[in-house]
This record gives structure tokens, sequence and C-alpha cells, in this order.
């Protein structure tokens, strides 16, 4: 199976502040990476797909991109209503499997 | 408008039973996998298993693997999920999620859009 490997598990930042949360596959995924996010009680979202790209609706100040087997979700300027859990998913091959998730909190 | 809803909250006592469900609309049911996923309190999301409509190929996860069923109601667009004797551990929310991507290769695709969630409380 692959592994994802999320870090940090949590996070406190400020608004404004430029965020940023990593994955790291136990091997190769190619680009099949996908980002979402969770606010409590909600269902989660899809914020990057296939690595870099962001669906409709999704504000730009989110991004991702790939080196390797390293993943990076950047989130350019946190805003109040960014405050939530995200997670990485690979599509790679089954098992699907999730990273453990980031909270990210308000400082 | 693409659209999951699943079924209400279900609270049950360990051993019985149960059988939740996920009613899609808005795009053609057949020709896009529907997975289920889990998630225990506080905890992280977790893959059980995954299947085409088209044809039914399903594939679980090997925790899942024997310990639930994923069907679905072609005449009805709707994808289940069912127990035949639940555990204490099988308290959680589950959700069911259509993939995108590319017709029906699994690799590469992305959950989009989710339903709801389900709350599955199972108690001794």
């Amino acid at each position: 199976d692959i592994q994802m490997t999320q870090s940090p598990s949590s996070l406190s930042a400020s608004v404004g502040d430029r965020v940023t949360i990593t994955c790291r596959a136990s091997q190769s995924i190619a680009s099949d990476l996908n980002w979402y996010q969770q606010k409590p009680g909600k269902a989660p979202k899809l914020l990057i797909y296939a690595a870099s790209n962001l669906p409709g609706g999704v504000p730009s100040r989110f991004s991702g991109s790939a080196s390797g087997t390293d993943f990076t979700l950047t989130i350019s300027s946190l805003q109040p209503e960014d405050f939530a859990t995200y997670s990485c998913q690979q599509s790679h091959t089954t098992p699907l499997t999730f990273g453990g998730g980031t909270k990210v909190e308000i400082k | 408008e693409v659209q999951l809803v699943q079924s209400g909250a279900e609270v049950k006592k360990a051993g019985e039973p149960l059988k939740i469900s996920c009613k899609t609309s808005g795009y053609s049911f057949e020709s896009y996998w529907i997975a289920w996923v889990r998630q225990m309190p506080g905890k992280g999301l977790e893959w059980m298993g995954i299947i085409y409509p088209g044809d039914s190929n399903t594939r679980y996860s090997p925790s899942s693997q024997g310990q639930v069923i994923i069907s679905v109601d072609k005449s009805i667009s709707t994808a289940y999920l069912q127990w035949s004797s639940l555990k204490t551990s099988d308290t959680a929310i589950y959700y069911c999620a259509r993939l995108r991507g590319f017709g029906d290769l699994l690799s590469g695709g992305w959950f989009d859009p989710w339903g709801q969630g389900t709350l599955v409380t199972v108690s001794s």
C-alpha cells in the first residue's frame, strides 16, 4: 500500500500568513495527488486535483505543487474561512489512501 | 447540479445489520465510480472501497474486505454500504463520494462531490 505522510499534523497561523502543508508518498504516484478541505461538521470539499489544478470556485490563494514524491499545498494569504483541516489523497493505485490531515487553527 | 444525498443517522447495537444509502442525481450514474470513506470520531479520512455502477466492478481496502459490502441499484441511481453484523468499532461518519477523472479508469481520479455523511453509532 502507498503511505501518505502529511505534515504538520496541526499548525497555528494568523490571517494574512502564508501557510504550507506537505504530503510525502511512500513511492512514486506521478501527479495523482488531491487535496481536500474539511470544516467541522461538514463533508470534505475538493481543493486541488492532480497535484496542481484548482477546481472552479476555489480561490486562487490556494495552490499545489509537486517534486518527486513530495507534494505541497500553499495558502498564500490565510483568510478567516480557511481555518479547517486539510487532507491529501493519492489516486495512483488501490487501496486509495489519505494523509493524516493538517488542522489549521487561528493563532 | 450533481448531488449525492445520503440516508440519515443510525443508532444500532453490536451484532445488528445495517445498510446505508447514497442517492445520486444530476449526472450519468453508470459512468462514474462511487467510493465510500470512513471518518472515525476525531480521526482522519479512510477509504473503504469503490464501485463502478456500469458493471459493478468493486474494490475494497484491505481493512474493509470481508467486513462490508458495497453495491448499487442502477434503476434508482443509488449506492449502498452494508454490514451484516456491526461492531462498536464501526461507529463513524461514512461519506460517499463520486470519483471524477478518466472514464472507467480508477487511477488519477479525484473525489468530487461528496455526500453530506451518515453518522453510524453502534453501542454494546
